[in-house]
């Protein structure tokens, strides 16, 4: 049964510091991985997807980073912003297929303090 | 902006009572995905309905079930309210059948508290 976990579940950081989140699952097999952001009454909005032939993805001040074989990612944040501040969360397909039935992580609270 | 609203965005019930969530999507979405979201928790996968019949389903009892309409907007129906069903029930619409990842939008939810 895949798990994901992540770490830490809160972080709290100054403005303008760069700062990794940390996303981990059990079973490797998996299709692709999606890191998303939650905002309070706004639901969830996918910022990056890595397909798993790659090893990373960029958008902007984001990079996400897969290890499939470790069964680890990595968002990578740069300059981190007050409107930075929010839930992410990673994911991966139910069942490691092509689906978009999805098993989240737990969450990292993050407060970009300015 | 995704296209997908939800409603009520507030609930509150009591236990024993049932209640039903409506997602309406952009015209097109032709699937469906209902989570539930626990206070500080990630999102859990409820069901998925695509072209108006349950295409999967996660490990929840049978008295959450749900409706998709020719129009594939979808109803998620609780019978029997537990207070742990208190949670963010969120949906997700995509317009590319059950394979599609990256098209995926998720509504706002609807907090439902039973006391």
């Amino acid at each position: 049964k895949q798990e994901v976990t992540q770490i830490p579940a809160a972080l709290s950081v100054p403005e303008g510091e760069n700062l990794v989140l940390n996303c981990s699952f059990t079973d490797s097999a998996i299709y692709n991985l999606q890191w998303f952001r939650q905002d309070p009454g706004k639901g969830l909005t996918s910022l990056l997807l890595i397909q798993s032939s790659q090893r990373e993805q960029t958008s902007g001040r984001l990079n996400a980073s897969l290890d499939k074989s470790s069964g680890r990612s990595t968002l990578y944040i740069a300059a981190s912003q007050p409107g930075d501040s929010a839930t992410y969360l990673c994911a991966v397909p139910w069942a490691g297929g092509a689906t978009n039935k999805l098993i989240f992580g737990t969450g990292t609270l993050l407060a970009v303090q300015p | 902006e995704t296209g997908v609203t939800q409603s009520p965005t507030h609930l509150i019930k009591t236990r024993g009572q049932q209640v039903t969530l409506r997602c309406s999507s952009q015209s097109g979405h032709n699937t469906v995905s209902w989570y539930q979201q626990a206070l500080g928790q990630g999102p859990q996968f409820i069901f998925q309905y695509y072209r108006e019949e349950e295409n999967g389903r996660g490990n929840f009892p049978p008295r959450f079930s749900g409706l998709q309409f020719p129009n594939y907007s979808s109803e998620l129906n609780v019978n029997a309210l537990e207070l742990d069903d208190s949670a963010l029930y969120l949906c997700a619409s995509s317009p590319k059948g059950t394979s599609d990842t990256d098209t995926q939008y998720f509504g706002p939810g609807t907090r439902l508290t039973v006391l």
